[in-house]
């Protein structure tokens, strides 16, 4: 079985600039959750989708949104770029979603902003 | 609000021998779970060992083990028999109620020398 793939692997944009990163769960998987991974801040929960549904938000701001399709693919999207967003976005995916469930992370997409 | 502490930022020991990382956290769920969460430098984060809150029983996974201490709040993790592949950064990681959210730790970086 395929594992989690995450597209593109890096992306450099500029300031002010918008970004759309993918995330193609583990086939048969319904919940994908994404994660900010900076030095300073850690490992910080974004979103967690479960059957097109988002059921769990982090405390970012507006300018980060996502979306889950029917096939269970997800996108996340950062409008108005800045310094600060530059960092190692993690998606990761679950059979059902809910406390405990074991979460198959991707390779990340490393975002450089300019 | 949930909280997971790591104290120790690094360890170094040598191929063979036996470490524990330490963790320790804070919730006010009852029904919660555990987990420790290893990141190579490729960057893939791969779960090591997860751990029921309402399981007494510490959980075993080959050359890894917790140590459960529920009413202490803390979850360290040993690794018998350290190996050159297990050289990582180690996190310790929550997650509680019906959320699939993980709440990290800052995590510990593990060097094992040959």
């Amino acid at each position: 079985k395929a594992g989690v793939t995450q597209t593109p692997r890096y992306l450099i944009k500029t300031r002010g600039q918008q970004v759309t990163l993918s995330c193609s769960p583990i086939s048969g998987h319904r919940s994908v959750s994404w994660y900010q991974q900076t030095p300073g801040q850690g490992l910080q929960f974004l979103f967690e989708y479960f059957s097109e549904t988002q059921r769990n938000k982090g405390n970012f701001p507006g300018r980060f949104s996502g979306r889950q399709f029917s096939n269970s693919r997800s996108e996340m999207n950062v409008s108005t770029l800045e310094l600060g967003d530059s960092a190692l976005y993690l998606c990761a995916s679950s059979l059902s979603g809910g406390a405990g469930h074991e979460q198959f992370f991707g390779p990340g997409t490393r975002l450089t902003v300019l | 609000a949930q909280t997971v502490t790591q104290s120790q930022p690094e360890m170094s020991v040598q191929e063979a021998e036996t470490v524990t990382l330490s963790c320790t956290y804070d919730t006010s769920e009852s029904n919660y779970y555990l987990f420790w969460y290893k990141q190579p430098p490729s960057r893939q984060m791969i779960l090591v060992i997860r751990q029921e809150a309402y399981k007494q029983q510490n959980a075993t996974e080959n050359r890894f083990s917790v140590n459960f201490q529920k009413a202490a709040k803390s979850f360290s993790l040993k690794i018998s028999d350290s190996q050159l592949g297990d050289t990582a950064m180690y996190f310790c990681a929550l997650t509680e109620g019906g959320s699939e959210k993980l709440v990290f730790g800052k995590g510990m970086k593990l060097t094992v020398n040959p």
